[in-house]
C-alpha cells in the first residue's frame, strides 16, 4: 500500500487553464504539505495544513489554493497556469510534532505550454 | 546568500568508493538535520535524521554536523550503484517539519 499518493503523475496543459492534483495519506499523519521542486530540483514548501491550521507561503502565488476534504487528503488547485507553474509537485505528511521527518508521494509533473 | 548551500555535482565515483556529499549553512539557528535520497522520478525519502552536533551512523552511512562551522556532511562507505541517487540535505530550527529548509540536492553516480 502506497503511504502518500498523488494523481495525476502527469499533465500536460496550456497556459490560462484550472487543473487540480489529489493527495492521499494513509499514514494517519496530522499534517499535509505541498512542495514545488523546480528543474533544479530546489524544493520549497507552499502550504502545510493540519486540520485546523494553513500555513502558505507567502511567496505562492493566490492562483494556488489547498483544498482538504479531511485530514488523509490535500488536493492543490491551480488558476490561471503559467509558463513558469511547469515544475514537479510534491504532497508530503509528517506525524504531530515531526521537526524533520516527511514521507513524499512521488509526485506530479506539470507542464504549462 | 541562501540559507543552505549545496554544490549540485554531478559527482560520479566508482563502486566501492567513499562518498563525501556536504552542505553548508548560514542560520544558527538550525537544531535539526537531514538528508533525503531522492531517486529519479520519485519522491524524496529520508535517509538520515540528527540533532545538533555530532555523528549519527546507520549501516553504511554516516551524517555528521559541525555546528560551529555551520557545515553537515554524509558520508557514504562501500558506494554501490544502487546509491546512485540526488541527495538533498535539509535543517530545521525545530517547532514544526514546515520550517524546513532543503538544499537544492546533489547528483550522485556510482560506476560499476
Amino acid at each position: 500500500d502506497t503511504a502518500v499518493s498523488q494523481t495525476p503523475k502527469y499533465l500536460v496543459t496550456q497556459m490560462g487553464n484550472d487543473k487540480s492534483i489529489k493527495c492521499e495519506q494513509n499514514l494517519g499523519h496530522d499534517t499535509m504539505y505541498w512542495y514545488k521542486q523546480d528543474s533544479k530540483k530546489f524544493l520549497k514548501i507552499m502550504f502545510s495544513y493540519n486540520n485546523k491550521e494553513l500555513i502558505i507561503n507567502e511567496t505562492v502565488p493566490n492562483r494556488f489554493s489547498p483544498k482538504s476534504p479531511d485530514k488523509a487528503h490535500l488536493n492543490l488547485h491551480i488558476n490561471s497556469l503559467e509558463l513558469g507553474d511547469s515544475a514537479v509537485y510534491f504532497c508530503a505528511s509528517s506525524p504531530l510534532g515531526s521537526t524533520g521527518e516527511l514521507f513524499f508521494g512521488e509526485g506530479s509533473r506539470l507542464t504549462v505550454l | 546568500q541562501k540559507e543552505v548551500e549545496q554544490d549540485p555535482g554531478p559527482l560520479s565515483v566508482p563502486e566501492g568508493a567513499i562518498v563525501s556529499l556536504n552542505c553548508t549553512y548560514s542560520n544558527s539557528a538550525f537544531q535539526y538535520f537531514m538528508w533525503y535520497r531522492q531517486y529519479s522520478r520519485k519522491g524524496p525519502e529520508l535517509l538520515m535524521y540528527t540533532y545538533s552536533s555530532g555523528n549519527k551512523e546507520d549501516g553504511r552511512f554516516t551524517a555528521q554536523v559541525d555546528k560551529s562551522s555551520k557545515y553537515i556532511s554524509l558520508f557514504i562507505r562501500d558506494s554501490q550503484p544502487s546509491d546512485s541517487a540526488t541527495y538533498l540535505c535539509a535543517m530545521s530550527p525545530g517547532g514544526s517539519a514546515s520550517k524546513i529548509i532543503f538544499g537544492s540536492g546533489t547528483r550522485l553516480s556510482i560506476r560499476p
